[in-house]
């Protein structure tokens, strides 16, 4: 692994199923995040996690949760897929050891659709 | 409320110089990004500010007013592969991430 790798790249799904995208990381980064990238709009937060074990809501994260076991992987679970969650995902991850640099390197993406 | 703003699209010209404006209003204020991202991609780093003043790396150079709220992306040289969306981003007090919606560079030859 080289970075940042996300699975799958692309899911049709039916409303009201759960479904849980994936994210790994492989630059031992504390902070990992998860955005969605809708036409128009700027990536907006989902979650965020700031080190292994604690996580935080984001600017839009109602219908979806996030868990950090460990520090290489931070899933994103939606519990009942609605069709407004259409959208491309993007995971990302950063050094926040480094307050005056927090560049984030970002995963391909997942482009979900829910009918 | 946290705000950027952008322009949602630009057209230049292959060679030419082309400058995209970013103004933000965040609660706190951390440093500045530009990313790029072409067309079905992932965005990727193009540079950071946080100091007022031009920030030079090649063909790419990026500027701050942090009283203005003001920054700006210019692009020399232009090159048909610089054809992709631009992306501003202010970090706020704490620490995330305020992203603009994009400017989508077209580039004609």
């Amino acid at each position: 692994i080289a970075g940042i790798t996300q699975a799958p790249t692309s899911q049709i799904l039916a409303a009201g199923r759960r479904m849980t995208l994936r994210c790994t990381q492989d630059m031992r980064h504390n902070a990992m995040y998860w955005y969605r990238q809708d036409l128009g709009l700027g990536l907006r937060l989902i979650h965020y996690s700031n080190t292994a074990g604690t996580t935080g809501k984001g600017e839009v994260p109602d219908g979806y949760s996030v868990s950090r076991a460990n520090t290489d992987d931070f899933p994103l679970t939606l519990a009942s897929a609605v069709p407004s969650q259409t959208s491309v995902y993007f995971c990302a991850s950063s050094d926040s050891s480094s307050r005056e640099f927090t560049e984030q390197f970002f995963g391909p993406g997942t482009r979900l659709t829910v009918l | 409320g946290q705000n950027i703003d952008q322009p949602t699209e630009m057209t230049a010209t292959e060679g030419a110089i082309v400058q995209i404006n970013c103004t933000y209003q965040t609660s706190g204020f951390n440093g500045l990004f530009w990313y790029q991202q072409h067309a079905g991609e992932a965005p990727t780093f193009l540079s950071y500010n946080v100091l007022d003043g031009l920030e030079e790396k090649g063909r790419f150079s990026s500027f701050l007013s942090r009283s203005k709220g003001y920054s700006y992306l210019l692009l020399k040289e232009l090159q048909m592969k610089d054809s992709a969306s631009y992306l501003c981003a202010a970090l706020d007090s704490n620490y995330q991430l305020i992203w603009g919606a994009g400017t989508k560079l077209i580039i004609k030859p």
